[in-house]
């Protein structure tokens, strides 16, 4: 059963506007999580992470937030610019342990 | 500084066929990973090794056998392969085992396997 789920395949949006991807998780114990961005025929790449004593971490463009009582993280990429497009993994751990990683979603940010 | 690099890029198999997909690293790492990526699934994990010398079961290792050959190689190896074991095979590899601060896990380009 899927302990990280991103429910949407995928998302386009205009150039300049703001890039939201969801994700969501089902096991409480999970107390770090990661976003990862995957271009094709390359392997995935660390892209921002939040531990579950924050609710929110940003780095540049991409803001994290975390709203553990409905177990649910969302990227935000703003503005969002063409080489944005790409496939965003989300991932949960519990410390120490294995990394779960939702199945992705295909952001196409159109010039 | 190459990263993580795989071989093959491609392979395709017939059932019942073995093969070695071939991982190595250059960045000093002591744990090292392998996925497996299928539509609609993510990233699952295959079998990871802490450090040199050791292996553990990931999530979906049935089917599968690993090797670390040193610090830098980490080998997998399908001994009879089924159409169920076509994906893509992602390694990575981390300076600690599941570390999360600081220095999240580096993939490879990984290997698209295709098993008829």
């Amino acid at each position: 059963d899927q302990q990280v789920k991103q429910n949407s395949p995928s998302l386009s949006v205009q150039e300049g506007r703001i890039s939201i991807l969801n994700c969501d998780y089902t096991n409480s114990m999970f107390d770090y999580f990661l976003w990862y961005k995957k271009y094709p025929a390359e392997g995935p790449t660390f892209l921002i992470s939040i531990s579950s004593i924050k609710d929110k971490n940003e780095d540049g463009r991409f803001t994290v937030f975390l709203n553990k009582s409905a177990k649910h993280l969302s990227l935000h990429i703003v503005p969002s610019q063409p080489g944005d497009s790409a496939v965003y993994f989300c991932a949960a751990s519990v410390t120490g342990n294995q990394f779960y990683f939702g199945t992705g979603t295909s952001l196409t940010v159109i010039p | 500084n190459a990263g993580v690099t795989q071989t093959p890029k491609f392979q395709v198999l017939k059932t019942g066929q073995s093969m070695t997909l071939q991982c190595a690293q250059d960045m000093n790492h002591n744990s090292m990973y392998w996925y497996r990526q299928d539509p609609g699934m993510g990233l699952r994990l295959i079998y990871y090794s802490a450090s040199e010398g050791t292996t553990d079961k990931g999530e979906v290792p049935n089917g599968y056998n690993v090797s670390r050959l040193n610090k830098r190689e980490f080998s997998l190896r399908l001994e009879s392969a089924a159409p169920s074991q076509t994906s893509v095979y992602f390694c990575a590899s981390s300076g600690d085992v599941f570390q999360i601060y600081n220095n999240e896990q580096f993939f490879g380009p990984g290997t698209r396997l295709t098993v008829l």
